[in-house]
């Protein structure tokens, strides 16, 4: 397997335009995370989805940033109007619904300027 | 409130010698815990785990220790190689069905030749 597949690696845009991440989980897993890492925030969840359905999107930080999963094999993480705040890595996770290890993609490095 | 920390930004420690990282809690809830390691430009990946009705797991070079009474848990790597420099988060899932992971803040561990 792969493994979780998040594009594209890295993305700088100019402030108010909108960004698209991109992630393919693990085939078979049904659980689904985006987490964004900062400097001062850590990792920290920003929305979760089991079977396709969006269960906590508590951690979603404004209305500029949405989410969906369309089908099992693919989830997205929009951002619009981009902010340069927002610069982090955005990683997005898969795991089986009810375990505890969740798989890793290898995160997209955003940067707004 | 962050329910799980990690105190020491970070650690550097002689190749050969023992590693231990700390990480303490604050929610009783919790009933298991990860240990994610992270080499810079890749997502974390899962290294050790340990259930609360333990209070040691060992993996090789890794041994997770708990302390259910201090809300306290360590990782000892033993003996430490230059290649174990990375980032080490703790991690512990929510307790109930949905198991989404919360992370402490992350501790950098530079293995010196």
């Amino acid at each position: 397997d792969a493994g979780v597949i998040q594009s594209p690696r890295h993305e700088v845009t100019e402030m108010g335009q909108e960004v698209t991440l991109r992630c393919k989980p693990i085939s078979g897993h049904n659980s689904l995370f985006w987490y964004r890492q900062t400097m001062m925030r850590g990792l920290e969840l920003l929305i979760y989805f089991n079977n396709n359905v969006p269960i906590d999107d508590s951690g979603m930080p404004e209305d500029r940033f949405s989410a969906k999963m369309p089908n099992a094999s693919f989830s997205t993480l929009k951002i619009q109007p981009s902010e340069p705040r927002d610069s982090a890595v955005y990683f997005c996770a898969s795991s089986l619904m009810g375990d505890t290890e969740a798989f890793f993609g290898q995160g997209t490095r955003l940067t707004v300027v | 409130d962050q329910q799980v920390k990690q105190n020491s930004p970070s650690l550097s420690v002689q190749e050969g010698r023992i590693s231990i990282l700390n990480c303490d809690y604050t929610n009783s809830m919790f009933d298991y815990f990860l240990w994610y390691k992270k080499y810079p430009a890749e997502g974390p990946t899962f290294l050790i785990s340990i259930s609360s009705i333990k209070d040691k797991n060992e993996d090789g070079r890794f041994t997770v220790f708990l302390n259910k009474s201090a809300k306290h848990l360590s990782l000892h790597i033993v003996p430490s190689q230059p290649g174990d420099s990375a980032v080490y988060f703790c991690a512990a899932p929510t307790p109930g069905s949905a198991r989404q992971l919360t992370f402490g803040s992350g501790t950098q561990l530079t293995v010196l030749p």
